[in-house]
C-alpha cells in the first residue's frame, strides 16, 4: 500500500490559515487522497478527498501537487475547534474504503 | 448525521470473558467497518462487511469475529477477551452504496477495558 508522511505536530494561531502537508511519493494513478480529522475523545471525521484536481468544501481546501506526490490540506481560518489530529490517507478505487490510518499531524491552535 | 450508534459506550470486563460490541445504523448503508485505536497507533481495521452475511478480515482480525445478520447491525465479538484487547473501538459506515471511494462516517467509539 502506498504510504503517507506527515509532520507529527504543527501549531497555528487562531483565525490564521493553516497548511497541513502530506507526502505520498509512491501514490499510484488510481489512489484517492483522503483527509480525516479526529477531535479529542471523538471518532474520526471526514474532511475532504480528491484525485487530481484541487477540491474545496465548507470545511477546507485540498491542494494536490501536479505530480500527485504531495498534497496540502488548507484550513482557511483556524479556530480553536480545529485543534485535532489530521490524517492523510490514500485509498484505491474499489477498495471498499478500507482506510489505513497513520500517525497523522496533531494541530494545536493558539488563541 | 448518518445515524450510527455504538453500544455499549464503555465496558469493563475480565480476561477470558466474551464481549460483544454492537454497531447500529439507521440508513441502510451496505459497507460497515470495525476499527480499534490504541495509544501510539492510528486506527487499525479489524473486520469489515460489504453486505448481509458478507464479511472479511482487516489488518488486526486475530481474536475477533463479526456477524451481520441484518443490514443495520454489525456485531464485533471477542470470544475470550485478553488485556491486549483493551482499546477504543470505532464502527464506521460508508456513505456510498458501493463502498467505493468516498466518505466514512464514524461512531463515537466504545471504550473496552479488559482486566
Amino acid at each position: 500500500d502506498a504510504k503517507t508522511t506527515q509532520p507529527n505536530s504543527m501549531e497555528s494561531n487562531e483565525e490564521e490559515p493553516v497548511h497541513l502537508p502530506c507526502n505520498h511519493s509512491t501514490i499510484s494513478g488510481t489512489d484517492y487522497i483522503h483527509w480525516y480529522r479526529q477531535l479529542p475523545s471523538q471518532g474520526p471525521e471526514y474532511v475532504i478527498h480528491g484525485l487530481t484536481s484541487n477540491v474545496n468544501n465548507r470545511m477546507a481546501s485540498l491542494a494536490i501537487a501536479e505530480d500527485r506526490k504531495s498534497s496540502t490540506l488548507i484550513l482557511h481560518r483556524a479556530t480553536l475547534r480545529d485543534a485535532a489530529v489530521y490524517y492523510c490517507i490514500l485509498t484505491g478505487r474499489g477498495a471498499g474504503n478500507m482506510l489505513t490510518f497513520g500517525g497523522g499531524t496533531r494541530l494545536m491552535v493558539k488563541p | 448525521d448518518a445515524g450510527i450508534t455504538q453500544s455499549p459506550r464503555h465496558k469493563v470486563t475480565e480476561t477470558g470473558t466474551p464481549v460483544t460490541l454492537r454497531c447500529h445504523q439507521t440508513e441502510n448503508h451496505r459497507y460497515m467497518y470495525w476499527y480499534r485505536q490504541d495509544p501510539g497507533h492510528g486506527l487499525r481495521l479489524i473486520h469489515y462487511s460489504y453486505g448481509v452475511k458478507d464479511t472479511d478480515k482487516g489488518e488486526v482480525s486475530d481474536g475477533y469475529s463479526v456477524s451481520r445478520s441484518k443490514t443495520e447491525d454489525f456485531l464485533l465479538t471477542l470470544e475470550s477477551a485478553t488485556s491486549s484487547q483493551t482499546s477504543v473501538y470505532f464502527c464506521a459506515i460508508s456513505l456510498l452504496g458501493t463502498g467505493d471511494t468516498g466518505e466514512l462516517f464514524f461512531g463515537e467509539g466504545s471504550r473496552l477495558t479488559v482486566l
